[in-house]
């Protein structure tokens, strides 16, 4: 939506293989943000990447899960060994500059990732 | 802390009426911004209306108004001549000085015929 991509869309994935997300922000964007939504759930706060840095990952679980932003390419979500309570739909934003979403802040569609 | 508190998890309205969805925030920074998204049934989040926290005027996008009392910190939203369009769940969000939104639980809105 608003020029922020996600893909795959859907994506299945057996337990203990590696789910690999990615978002390619909006044009003149440095800054992606990764939300997670369980099943029934409000949005939540994942982790917050400038290119090729790491600005906030609080919210990320500290094993399995890994997110990069490389100079060049898609912000990457990886994660590793899924499990079926990763099973969310995973989404990403962008932002202009540090901290700052400006007056709107647009998501991607989003990948839904069912673990089986 | 910054934190979204939703109160209704359901709502109806009948076709062409307004309704209203609560959002009541709390945070400690004195700038901020307040966000409402619409997710309908197909899953992605659509932005709706933004108020930033130094606003004088409530924000307002087409049928879509928010109710911004800072002194109660609530920023309901309003939403006039409902269509069946409009059944989704819409989310309030807030946004901190370190650029994260923080997101409530999300009201389900049924538009009846």
């Amino acid at each position: 939506n608003a020029g922020v991509m996600q893909n795959p869309r859907h994506l299945v994935r057996r337990r203990g293989q590696e789910a690999r997300l990615r978002c390619s922000p909006m044009k003149g964007h440095s800054h992606v943000y990764w939300y997670r939504q369980l099943p029934e759930e409000g949005l939540k706060f994942m982790v917050y990447l400038q290119k090729e840095n790491i600005i906030d990952e609080s919210g990320m679980p500290k094993e399995r899960f890994s997110a990069e932003f490389p100079k060049e390419g898609p912000s990457i979500l990886r994660i590793q060994q899924v499990v079926r309570g990763d099973s969310a739909a995973y989404f990403c934003a962008s932002s202009p500059r540090l901290g700052d979403w400006g007056t709107e802040a647009f998501f991607g569609q989003g990948t839904r990732l069912t673990v089986v | 802390a910054q934190k979204i508190t939703q109160t209704q998890p359901g709502m109806f309205v009948q076709e062409k009426e307004a309704v209203t969805l609560d959002c009541t925030y709390d945070t400690s920074d004195p700038s901020y911004g307040l966000f409402w998204y619409k997710q309908p049934s197909s899953g992605e989040m659509i932005f709706l209306i933004y108020q930033g926290s130094y606003d004088q005027q409530n924000a307002t996008e087409g049928r879509y108004s928010l109710n911004f009392q800072k002194a109660r910190k609530s920023a309901n939203l309003v939403i006039s001549a409902s269509q069946l369009g409009d059944s989704a769940m819409y989310f309030c969000a807030i946004k901190n000085q370190g650029g994260k939104l923080i997101f409530g639980q999300g009201t389900e809105l049924s538009v009846k015929p």
